[in-house]
């Protein structure tokens, strides 16, 4: 089946630092992948649409400036975490469809911690 | 908001038990109910994509049911084994152009040997 390669899968960072993470399609075109999160015990959160060549599109509530987004190429797309705090410590994950009668394919997601 | 439930939220079941997990979800805008398998540090795995009310799927001892009506799914695993242990979750397919899926919380079984 598809892959989904998210990396990394886990990344200390100190209060104000900034956290990049790839999300990568190694055997199909995703022309959209979809970042989510997921604090504990509660379920996978839609942050963010990332669409290739143009802006993402947020849900509400999520900050654009704090979590950049760019989809240069249709096999990656990258989720930029700006001055990190405490508070932004979660589980982030990507996912893409190939097309919109399958499934959906997940990264690994990444454990960010913000000390 | 489009809510998606799941329940139980956890369930420990003894090797060799059968069982079985809820979802509830929207009955209007159905396109597809997605079931995923998550163990711990891997990807989600896809177990069934269901379509047509009335569906039933089957993969090994799994087995999943769809009522696009009434709104709800059921994922049956017979005789559980102890690599069945992980987060199970349903979820809601609009059939966006873009893709968006709405999930459950999950269900997380944990079977004993």
């Amino acid at each position: 089946g598809a892959v989904v390669s998210q990396h990394p899968s886990r990344v200390i960072c100190k209060s104000g630092t900034s956290v990049k993470i790839e999300c990568r399609s190694l055997d199909f075109q995703a022309t959209t992948m979809f970042w989510y999160r997921q604090f504990p015990k509660q379920s996978l959160m839609l942050m963010a649409t990332s669409n290739e060549g143009s802006k993402a599109t947020y849900e509400q509530g999520v900050e654009k400036d704090k979590f950049l987004i760019n989809h240069a190429s249709l096999t990656l797309s990258t989720l930029t975490v700006t001055s990190a705090h405490p508070e932004d410590s979660s589980f982030y994950i990507c996912s893409a469809k190939p097309g919109r009668q399958t499934e959906a394919f997940f990264g690994q997601g990444t454990r960010l911690t913000v000390v | 908001i489009l809510n998606v439930e799941q329940s139980p939220q956890s369930l420990h079941v003894q090797e060799g038990d059968s069982t079985n997990f809820t979802c509830s979800f929207p009955s209007s805008n159905f396109y597809a109910l997605h079931w995923y398998r998550w163990e711990t540090a891997k990807s989600p795995e896809a177990l069934f994509v269901m379509t047509l009310n009335g569906d039933e799927k089957k993969k090994g001892r799994i087995s999943a049911t769809l009522n696009t009506k009434e709104g709800y799914s059921y994922l049956y695993i017979k005789g559980s084994q102890p690599e069945d242990s992980a987060t199970y979750l349903c979820v809601f397919d609009r059939g966006s152009t873009l893709g968006r899926l709405y999930f459950g919380r999950g269900t997380q079984l944990t079977v004993w040997p």
